[in-house]
């Protein structure tokens, strides 16, 4: 069965900062991978999407990047945190266009 | 651009008692439509989709959805509430993107 991992879970990072948040796939090939970000009463933002190694769509500018440099991996990035950044950070996958997506258990950060 | 309501933000029922949260969607055909749950600091889970056929959809823990094109909606139903299922209740659609859009979310509180 698929499972998708996505660490940490929490993270205390000062203001100008580096931020890498990681997550990886298991038991499917190919899939389309997603970041989120949640803020309360807002709902899901959809920040970067991947339908394949190195092909990176951003929907929202930001101070945010994104890479994926293998199949079942995606990385969210930052040079330099700000305190807007503080937010949850969930890594989801499909199979498809437009099928089911299914989450990570969430990057809880917060920018001090 | 396809949209996604939710009208009720928070919504507070007895335990044992009947539960309705609406969605809405706007697109022009007839989208995939999904619904998630999620717990405080939490992924989302998925609890049922629809995708064509019957209009009434059963997922897990006792939820079922249905689809009305006249009114382009996709409520969630549940008989009877426990108080495991207060949550934060997002619905879903996708149609013809990658991504799938996603309303803001209800809020669910269960009184004992």
């Amino acid at each position: 069965s698929q499972t998708i991992h996505q660490w940490p879970a929490t993270l205390v990072q000062p203001v100008g900062s580096p931020l890498s948040l990681e997550c990886t796939v298991e038991g499917t090939s190919n899939p389309n991978l997603y970041w989120y970000r949640q803020a309360a009463g807002r709902g899901l933002q959809l920040l970067f999407y991947s339908v394949g190694i190195g092909q990176i769509s951003s929907e929202v500018p930001q101070n945010l990047s994104a890479s994926r440099p293998q199949d079942r991996q995606f990385i969210l990035s930052s040079k330099k945190l700000l305190l807007s950044d503080s937010g949850f950070y969930l890594c989801a996958w499909n199979g498809g266009v437009s099928t089911e997506a299914f989450f990570g258990q969430g990057t809880r950060l917060t920018v001090v | 651009a396809q949209s996604v309501t939710q009208p009720d933000i928070h919504i507070t029922v007895s335990e044992g008692a009947s539960l309705e949260l609406r969605c809405n969607y706007s697109y022009g055909a007839t989208p995939y439509l999904f619904w998630y749950v999620q717990s405080p600091g939490q992924g989302l889970q998925l609890l049922l989709k629809y995708f064509s056929g019957d209009t009434l959809v059963q997922g897990i823990k006792g939820f079922e959805a249905e689809f009305k094109r006249s009114q382009s909606s996709f409520n969630l139903r549940k008989p009877s509430v426990h108080w495991s299922d207060a949550a934060e209740y997002f619905c879903a659609s996708g149609a013809g993107s990658y991504q799938l859009t996603f309303g803001k979310g209800t809020k669910l509180s269960v009184i004992p």
